[in-house]
């Protein structure tokens, strides 16, 4: 069975330092890989997908980047945190088209 | 840009109540997808509607897709403290069929 792994689950940190989010799945190949953020509990905003390794579609232009060094790996970076960077931040996976996304269970991000 | 406008965003009911949660857009969608998620998790998905005018039944939640492709609702009959959560839908479409367009969520908390 597939899996998705995410972590930390909880990140404090203050503004200007770096981040790092990873993000692995287990169980399949070549998946669609997300990073999306949610704030307060509320609607899910998409910040970056990947179709395959090395491809990375940008959603929202912002001081937060990612990249897929492999399959099945999805990291999350920023060279330097903002206040508004705080938030919830949730990896997922699909595959194929029109199929649904299975998420890990996010990553508390309070930055300070 | 694809939106999706869910109403209403905050709704509490006592246990064995029946309520109903909308999801409207003004774009049309490939399908759409209800998922459901509890404080401190990923969402987890509920169900896939593809055609429109599509009825499924989930135990006591039944969703609908409407006939122009463009909104859906979600019923839950006789609801328990166990449907609490985060109720989000998802649309499929807009040229791309890799990308979902959350909505903002409608949070339900069942009174016992």
């Amino acid at each position: 069975s597939q899996t998705i792994h995410q972590w930390p689950a909880t990140l404090v940190q203050p503004v200007g330092s770096p981040l790092s989010l990873e993000c692995t799945v287990e169980g399949t190949s070549n998946p669609n890989l997300y990073w999306y953020r949610q704030a307060a509990g509320r609607g899910l905003q998409l910040l970056f997908y990947s179709v395959g390794i090395g491809q990375i579609s940008s959603e929202v232009p912002q001081n937060l980047s990612a990249s897929r060094p492999q399959d099945r790996q999805f990291i999350l970076s920023s060279k330097k945190l903002l206040l508004s960077d705080s938030g919830f931040y949730l990896c997922a996976w699909g595959q194929g088209d029109m199929r649904p996304l299975h998420f890990g269970n996010g990553t508390r991000l309070t930055v300070t | 840009t694809q939106l999706l406008e869910q109403s209403p965003q905050f709704l509490s009911i006592q246990e064995g109540e029946n309520l109903t949660v909308y999801c409207n857009s003004s774009s049309v969608f490939s399908s759409l997808q209800w998922y459901r998620q509890e404080p401190g998790e990923g969402p987890v998905l509920l169900v896939t509607v593809v055609t429109g005018g599509e009825v499924k039944k989930l135990k006591r939640l039944t969703f609908q897709f409407g006939d122009a492709r463009k909104d859906s609702s979600l019923h839950i009959t006789a609801a328990q403290p166990g449907d609490t959560g985060l109720y989000l839908c998802a649309g499929v479409g807009g040229g791309s069929n890799y990308k979902l367009t959350f909505g903002k969520g409608t949070l339900l908390t069942v009174n016992p």
